[in-house]
């Protein structure tokens, strides 16, 4: 069965440090991997990750996937409060036709 | 100049009833989608719409029907609500169906059944 695992759950940081979020994935046929960033409400798209893009950077947040370990990882750095968040990976399964998402990572940058 | 919106942002009711969340969706996309967000945050697919056409329908329950009148809009009708359709339930809509697309999620109807 096709399915997203993320690592850790959860992650309590001080402001500054990095962190780094995994996504692991088993799927028949890889389309495309998907970070989103969850605060209180909806879901915001952050990076799309495919064969043909497998680093995406975008300020302080920055992106890899790994097709051969099936896996990608999100890296935050010189964190800040307002990236405490649900960050949630997503994979599109092409024969299912659907995004499937992991459980999530709750971040929490404390001051 | 909301890009993805619903309505009502909360729902509380009692099991038994009927009721209706609304979406609509400026982008001009063609496809949209319902997903449920459980109590441990987990986000899965219900249903999906391209065209006004469903592509996917999930293994949910009958008592859900999704209605889409146009391309800027899919519609959530419950009927005899019961305590464990208590969750988060997102709209959201891309460009295509196509998995080069992302999604863009509205901001959430919590319901709560009691």
């Amino acid at each position: 069965e096709d399915k997203v695992v993320q690592s850790p759950l959860s992650l309590v940081v001080h402001e500054g440090d990095t962190v780094t979020l995994n996504c692991s994935y088993e799927v028949t046929n890889f389309r495309s991997l998907l970070w989103y960033k969850q605060e209180k409400k909806a879901p915001t798209f952050l990076f799309m990750l495919t064969s043909s893009g497998i680093e995406k950077k975008s300020g302080r947040l920055s992106s890899i996937l790994d097709k051969k370990e099936l896996s990608s990882i999100l890296n935050i750095t010189a964190t800040q409060t307002g990236d405490s968040a649900i960050y949630l990976c997503a994979v599109w399964f092409q024969g299912a036709q659907k995004l499937v998402f992991g459980q999530g990572t709750r971040l929490t940058i404390n001051p | 100049d909301t890009a993805v919106s619903q309505t009502p942002k909360y729902l509380v009711t009692q099991m038994g009833n009927d009721k209706s969340i609304k979406c609509e969706q400026n982008l001009g996309h063609d496809t949209m989608y319902w997903y449920k967000q459980d109590s441990k945050k987990f986000l899965k697919i219900m249903f999906s719409y391209n065209n006004k056409e469903l592509i996917i329908n999930e293994t949910v329950p009958n008592r859900f029907s999704p209605k889409s009148p146009d391309k800027a809009h899919l519609n959530l009708h419950i009927n005899s609500l019961e305590l464990g359709d208590s969750a988060v339930y997102f709209c959201a809509s891309s460009q295509d169906w196509l998995p080069s697309y992302e999604q863009y999620f509205g901001p959430g109807t919590r319901l709560t059944v009691t």
